[in-house]
């Protein structure tokens, strides 16, 4: 299986700051890579798909960049509502699809 | 407008076989290249992906879970049924089911609330 891993594991910020979460895949998955956010107690959403194109509907202080291994989701002004758990997920070998262990974003 | 619904015994005991049904709307399993997911999530861990099942009835599984998992579906329904046998409490999660992207990009851009299993004897 393709492992998945956040960096950091966690971070903390102000509102308004640029915030940049790194994955880094144990293969190269060219740019099949997908970032999700996830609220507590609630169910992810997507954000970005293929590594850079922003989901419709997601605000576009979120952006997406990398291929091969190392991949980056930046939110360039940081707001209340972004707090919770990102998720990247490889989709170059999708049995099984494997997600990294998360980057929570906590709001100082 | 797409949604998708979990629905599901809240507590089963071990070694039993535990049921899942993911009723949807706002698409069909009829048309080219849609596919329905199931991903859990163990409480305060991460995201893990166990089946997925296509328009075409072509299925997969994760192989850690394969001889222990069956998915299904139902078009005349709009329901997806992910089937668990001889249950453990590891298996205590948040089960989602989730629509896959149909474009060519392999993403899961819808998703159910969820409902949470707890495996408890």
């Amino acid at each position: 299986d393709i492992q998945m891993t956040h960096s950091p594991s966690s971070l903390s910020a102000f509102v308004g700051d640029r915030v940049t979460i790194t994955c880094r895949a144990s293969q190269n998955i060219l740019t099949y890579l997908n970032w999700y956010h996830q609220k507590s107690g609630k169910a992810p959403q997507l954000l970005i798909y293929t590594a850079s194109n922003l989901q419709s509907g997601v605000p576009s202080r979120f952006s997406g960049s990398g291929s091969g291994t190392d991949f980056t989701l930046t939110i360039s002004s940081l707001q209340p509502e972004d707090s919770g758990t990102y998720y990247c997920q490889q989709a170059y070998s999708t049995h099984p699809y494997t997600f990294g262990l998360g980057t929570k974003v906590e709001i100082k | 407008q797409i949604t998708l619904k979990e629905s599901g015994p809240m507590v089963v005991k071990p070694t039993q076989t535990l049921t899942l049904t993911c009723t949807f709307s706002g698409f069909s399993l009829t048309t080219s290249a849609v596919g329905v997911a199931w991903i859990r999530q163990p409480p305060g861990k991460a995201l893990e992906w166990l089946a997925l099942i296509y328009w075409d009835d072509d299925k997969r599984y994760t192989p850690s879970l394969r001889d222990r998992l069956t998915i299904t579906k139902d078009t005349s329904k709009n329901q997806v049924v992910l089937v668990m046998t001889n249950v453990d409490p590891v298996d205590t999660a948040t089960y989602f089911c989730a629509h896959r992207r149909v474009d060519g990009n392999d993403a899961f851009d819808m998703w159910g609330q969820g409902t949470l299993v707890t495996v408890s004897s």
